[in-house]
């Protein structure tokens, strides 16, 4: 079946340090591949997406490349503010079949401090 | 303005008794899903539904029940068969392969 692996965090970084969460993916076929971000206390809002190999996901300074050779969706910013501190959860969802599932990873935490 | 609508907030459930979480849509989406969230841990999939009067088990549907009569309605009720149902409970919808959008959340705690 389809699975997502995101690294263990929390994830501490100073304000305007390079951000990298690292996700990989094991899927048959061609899925589409998003971020999603959850504040404290509240649901999922989706971050990006790519929906086929080589596409790049960006919005609000982040970035991901689906890169297929390495079953990869890493998310990437240049420099964090404090407000980006929330949960990341890389995701998949399939595009064989009927059962439209979206496939989580276990997230991670980031914590942006002055 | 189109959304995903999830109440109440805040659940407080008594040990042995069923409750109730509500979750409307009104963006004409086919495809809703229910998860639940511990703390730590990602989303696992409890029941989802594709069309009206018709939803499949996830992967923990044990002590939780669902009912899919309209299309913009999927309520999921946790059982007194749920053991440990003191979790954060997400309601999402989405059309086709694209992305799927999200409600606010239940917080529902055992008393």
């Amino acid at each position: 079946g389809n699975s997502v692996t995101q690294m263990e965090g929390p994830v501490t970084l100073s304000e305007e340090a390079f951000l990298t969460i690292n996700c990989t993916y094991t899927a048959t076929g061609y899925p589409s591949l998003f971020w999603y971000v959850q504040y404290p206390g509240e649901g999922l809002q989706l971050l990006l997406k790519a929906t086929k190999a080589d596409d790049k996901g960006s919005n609000k300074g982040f970035e991901a490349t689906y890169r297929k050779e390495t079953t990869s969706f890493h998310l990437e910013k240049g420099s964090v503010q404090v407000s980006d501190s929330a949960v990341y959860f890389c995701a998949l969802s399939g595009n064989t079949g009927t059962a439209s599932k979206l496939t989580f990873g276990t997230g991670t935490r980031l914590q942006v401090t002055l | 303005d189109g959304g995903i609508t999830q109440s109440p907030k805040y659940l407080f459930r008594k040990e042995g008794q069923n409750v109730t979480l509500s979750c409307e849509q009104n963006l004409n989406h086919d495809a809703m899903y229910w998860y639940r969230q511990d703390p730590g841990q990602g989303l696992r999939l409890i029941y989802y539904s594709q069309i009206v009067n018709d939803f499949q088990k996830g992967d923990i549907a044990e002590g939780y029940s669902v009912s899919r009569e309209k299309k913009e309605s999927f309520p999921l009720t946790v059982t007194s068969a749920q053991k440990n149902p003191t979790a954060f409970y997400l309601c999402a919808s989405r059309r086709g392969q694209v992305e799927a959008f999200f409600g606010q959340g239940t917080r529902l705690t055992v008393v």
